[in-house]
């Protein structure tokens, strides 16, 4: 069974750089095709992806936010690590680590279908 | 970036309703679409991608259809575990895009 769990910082000061962790079981980057991806959601207001990394180190980013995005993996211990730098208050939100399946990888259907709990990040000084 | 616009933003609807919400990409997207559902305090749970395959485990009283730019999630039969917030998210290539969202109440 796959599971994701994010980690990190619950609050974060303004111009901060904001490290989060995913580390998932169930799954490993070895095994070829896995994906993992990073959503976020402010607190009442909708989904906002942020950023995909897959098993060969192929990396996506959301234009809006990818000059602030850091994405990687380590395959040995199952982690996701994402860093955000210049954090500000509209950065305040609940962050996702996501799994893609690799069949749908394949297929090119980018669909998340196993989620972490999520982390509530605040941006306050 | 492609956007999506779902509608209603939120509905009213009683026990055993069917219930139809709308989404539409600004450009044609073929069939790259799914549907999540959000219940509050929860992560999103994926019931429906390429438009219209129902997810390992979904009751099949939701199902999604369309192509293009125009897709509809419909619950039929609604339940009280369905009452939550539905989006659909896009995936005809990168950047990937969700729509705003679509509550559904109690009526």
């Amino acid at each position: 069974q796959i599971t994701l769990k994010e980690s990190g910082p619950t609050l974060v000061k303004p111009t901060q750089t904001l490290t989060l962790t995913c580390t998932f079981s169930g799954f490993s980057f070895i095994t070829g095709g896995e994906g993992v991806g990073w959503i976020r959601q402010p607190p009442g207001k909708a989904l906002e992806w942020l950023a995909v990394i897959y098993w060969n180190d192929d990396k996506r980013f959301s234009p809006s936010m990818k000059s602030r995005l850091t994405i990687t993996k380590d395959t040995s211990k199952d982690q996701v690590v994402l860093t955000i730098t210049y954090m500000d208050p509209v950065d305040t939100a609940t962050y996702f680590c996501a799994h893609l399946d690799p069949q749908l990888v394949y297929l090119e259907m980018y669909a998340f279908d196993f989620w972490g709990q999520g982390t509530l990040v605040t941006v306050s000084s | 970036a492609i956007q999506l616009t779902q509608s209603p933003s939120s509905l009213s609807a009683s026990v055993g309703d069917r219930v139809t919400i709308t989404c539409r990409a600004s450009q044609g997207i073929s069939s790259a679409l799914a549907w999540y559902q959000q219940k509050p305090g929860k992560a999103p749970k994926l019931l429906i991608y390429d438009a219209s395959t129902l997810e390992s485990g979904v009751p099949s009283r939701f199902s999604g259809s369309g192509s293009g730019t125009d897709f509809t999630l419909t619950i039929s039969n609604l339940q009280p575990e369905d009452f939550a917030t539905y989006y659909c998210q896009q995936f005809n290539g990168y950047p990937l895009t969700f729509g705003g969202g679509t509550k559904v109440e109690i009526k």
